[in-house]
């Protein structure tokens, strides 16, 4: 069975400060999807990035970076330069390529952004 | 245009009674997906359509039945809630697993239910 530990639960930087999320993650399969999702205040959620187990670069989209390390079992998310709008609650997710649909979330990260 | 689409966004009900929540998805996606998110903002699977076959069906009480009429609804009904049915339900959708690359979900706004 595949599992999700985001270890952080709440985290609280000042404006304009880079903040890291951590995501481990547990499954036997070898074909896997990772995913970040943002769950504002305002309550929906919104997805940010999916990544697969086959493609370990990291990616950068404006102030938001992830960093995937398969030796770890770690899909890390940066935010860079934070701002009060990045206030949420952030989860990683699994989801296996085959068989199993079933997007395993953690925990999630509560992250306030003080002005 | 909303993507997904859910109705209503909160609804207040007594205990014992039955109660729907409808979903819609105009994204032409294939697979619809029932969460529950509770108090503590754990978000679990409930069920997962696909092309309207039922494709996940998670430990849920029998209380709680999907339907799908088509591929772009996928409705929730409760028979008789219990307070511990309080929480916020998400419907999703999908592309699914499609030319051997797995696809993102996109969620709907969400509905609090919540029974007194």
């Amino acid at each position: 069975a595949q599992k999700v530990t985001q270890a952080q639960t709440e985290i609280s930087v000042v404006e304009k400060e880079d903040v890291t999320l951590d995501c481990v993650y547990e499954t036997r399969d070898t074909t896997y999807y990772l995913f970040w999702y943002k769950q504002p205040p305002s309550g929906e959620l919104v997805f940010l990035i999916r990544r697969n187990s086959f493609d370990e670069q990291n990616e950068i989209s404006g102030r938001y970076s992830w960093n995937f390390q398969k030796s770890t079992s770690s899909f890390n998310f940066t935010i860079t330069a934070s701002q009060v709008v990045d206030s949420a609650v952030y989860f990683c997710a699994l989801q296996l390529n085959f068989g199993n649909e079933k997007l395993t979330f953690g925990t999630g990260t509560r992250l306030t952004i003080i002005p | 245009d909303t993507a997904v689409s859910q109705t209503p966004k909160y609804l207040v009900t007594q205990m014992g009674n039955d109660k729907s929540i409808k979903c819609e998805q105009n994204l032409g996606h294939d697979t619809m997906y029932w969460y529950k998110q509770d108090s503590k903002k754990f978000l679990k699977i409930m069920f997962s359509y696909n092309n309207k076959e039922l494709i996940i069906n998670e430990t849920v009480p029998n209380r709680f039945s999907p339907k799908s009429p088509d591929k772009a609804h996928l409705n929730l009904h409760i028979n008789s809630l219990e307070l511990g049915d309080s929480a916020v339900y998400f419907c999703a959708s999908s592309q699914g697993l499609a030319g051997g690359i797995r696809y993102e979900q996109y969620f709907g706004p969400g509905t609090r239910l919540t029974v007194t």
